[in-house]
């Protein structure tokens, strides 16, 4: 089994400043890790996602998010934030490889950018 | 670009009655989802659904729930006698498996919101 843990449910960040939003996770097999963001009143965006190869992996809106084995992390970050990215971050693990398997969610971290 | 749909996006119903929240995946994709997200909680996985017929399940996915894929295009979750803590927004997703563009990736559709009062 998997689980994931967001330490932080809520960060607060001034617009213009950076932002790290961390994400740890527990897998006794190989996985695949993905961020997804959920805007208010809608469903789950897909961010980015890691499943092999170089460990910084880049997505939309300009987050990026860098696998650390060793540490078992997958932190979120963007240099500047907007507005706009007022929302809420979910990290999320499943098993790789093929097979229909489910992603288990860690409890999200509140993001609020502040002009 | 292709994306999942759900219907309703809001269903509010008695204790006790059926309810059946309906889902169109995206085309071609092999893997279904279905998942629940209790108010202030986090997202919690309750079934998936490969080859017309359930691959895995959660605790969560009691005798109460059902899934089924009546047609090729829609996927539906049946909840026979709704309870209070069923209410919840519930999400439809879908994986195109193996050799599909991002056949790795599961896209959510919007959610339904229900409420059982």
């Amino acid at each position: 089994a998997q689980s994931v843990t967001q330490l932080d449910s809520q960060v607060p960040v001034f617009e213009e400043a950076p932002v790290e939003l961390r994400c740890n996770y527990s897998s006794s097999v190989s996985v695949y890790l993905f961020w997804y963001v959920q805007y208010p009143n809608q469903g789950l965006q897909l961010l980015l996602k890691y499943l092999s190869g170089s460990t910084l992996v880049k997505g939309i809106n300009g987050f990026e998010a860098e696998f650390n084995k060793s540490q078992t992390s997958f932190h979120l970050r963007k240099p500047s934030v907007h507005i706009s990215d007022t929302a809420e971050y979910f990290c999320a693990v499943s098993r790789s490889g093929a097979g229909s398997y489910q992603l288990t969610f860690g409890k999200g971290t509140k993001l609020s950018v502040i002009p | 670009e292709p994306e999942v749909t759900q219907t309703p996006s809001h269903q509010v119903t008695q204790m006790g009655q059926e309810v059946i929240l309906r889902c169109v995946p995206i085309s071609n994709h092999l893997y279904f989802y279905w998942y629940r997200q209790i108010l202030g909680q986090k997202v919690e996985f309750l079934v998936s659904f490969y080859n017309n017929e359930i691959s895995e399940k959660s605790e969560i996915f009691d005798d109460q729930f059902s899934v089924e894929r009546p047609d090729g295009s829609n996927f539906t979750l049946k909840i026979r006698s709704t309870k209070l803590e069923d209410s919840a927004m519930y999400f439809c997703a879908s994986r195109g498996g193996q050799g599909a563009e991002n056949g790795d990736t599961q896209y959510f559709g919007p959610g339904t919101r229900l409420t059982v009062l």
